[in-house]
């Protein structure tokens, strides 16, 4: 399968914890972004790369929230000290030349 | 602050039928826009993209935009129940390729 892929599917947590999702995004794509999407609601931007460098992070997101690319392939999202409101869906998505963006299947968190 | 608007539904259309999905960006600097398809609890899906002002054409759906009106549409044709899901429309917003995403229209395909 040469699509998105997030690990884990499915994250439960205790408040206060740490969390990290992964995202492994087409090969060939140099951009890659990450977003959040609560229920009824479009994505929500948290953050994008291309390649290894991080050129945007949205303003919404607190410190709590860090992402990085280290050698522009695989994609690492932690959320630290865990809420209940950070409780979502986190998407990634990854883009090349053309601009259309894939998305991978998500990871869903459940924050207790 | 750059939005992407669609109406939030549902859409209700019966088998067959087209189904007509509507879209306005207020960024005029927005130079591609996409159709996503997302159902429940899975992630969105890319159904189509447009860049030029007309109609493109693609199997069943047709995305067709006008730029002077900042208005952009998919039409499904002979809608089928396995197109009910959440159609989210997005706008690009620069030159890094960010979209500006509307809240999706719900569709309702009945048998």
């Amino acid at each position: 399968d040469t699509g998105v892929s997030q690990n884990p599917r499915h994250k439960i947590t205790k408040r206060g914890q740490n969390v990290t999702f992964r995202c492994d995004p087409i090969s060939e794509h140099n951009r890659l972004y990450w977003y959040r999407q609560t229920l009824g609601q479009g994505p929500e931007f948290l953050t994008y790369f291309q390649n290894e460098a991080q050129l945007e992070k949205s303003r919404l997101l607190s410190d709590r929230f860090s992402a990085e690319r280290p050698k522009g392939s695989f994609s690492t999202l932690e959320i630290q000290r865990t809420e209940q409101g950070d409780s979502a869906m986190y998407l990634c998505a990854s883009s090349g030349t053309g601009g259309e963006q894939f998305f991978g299947p998500g990871t869903r968190l459940t924050v207790l | 602050q750059k939005e992407v608007e669609q109406n939030s539904g549902p859409l209700s259309v019966p088998e067959g039928a087209i189904a007509s999905l509507n879209c306005t960006y207020s960024d005029r600097g927005s130079q591609s826009f996409f159709w996503y398809r997302q159902y429940s609890g899975k992630s969105p899906e890319l159904i189509m993209f447009i860049y030029s002002n007309g109609d493109k054409e693609d199997g069943r759906f047709t995305a067709q935009l006008n730029k002077a009106s900042q208005y952009v549409s998919l039409l499904i044709r002979d809608s089928q129940p396995s197109d009910s899901a959440t159609y989210l429309c997005a706008a690009n917003a620069g030159n890094n390729r960010k979209l500006i995403w509307g809240l999706g229209t719900s569709l309702a395909v009945n048998p």
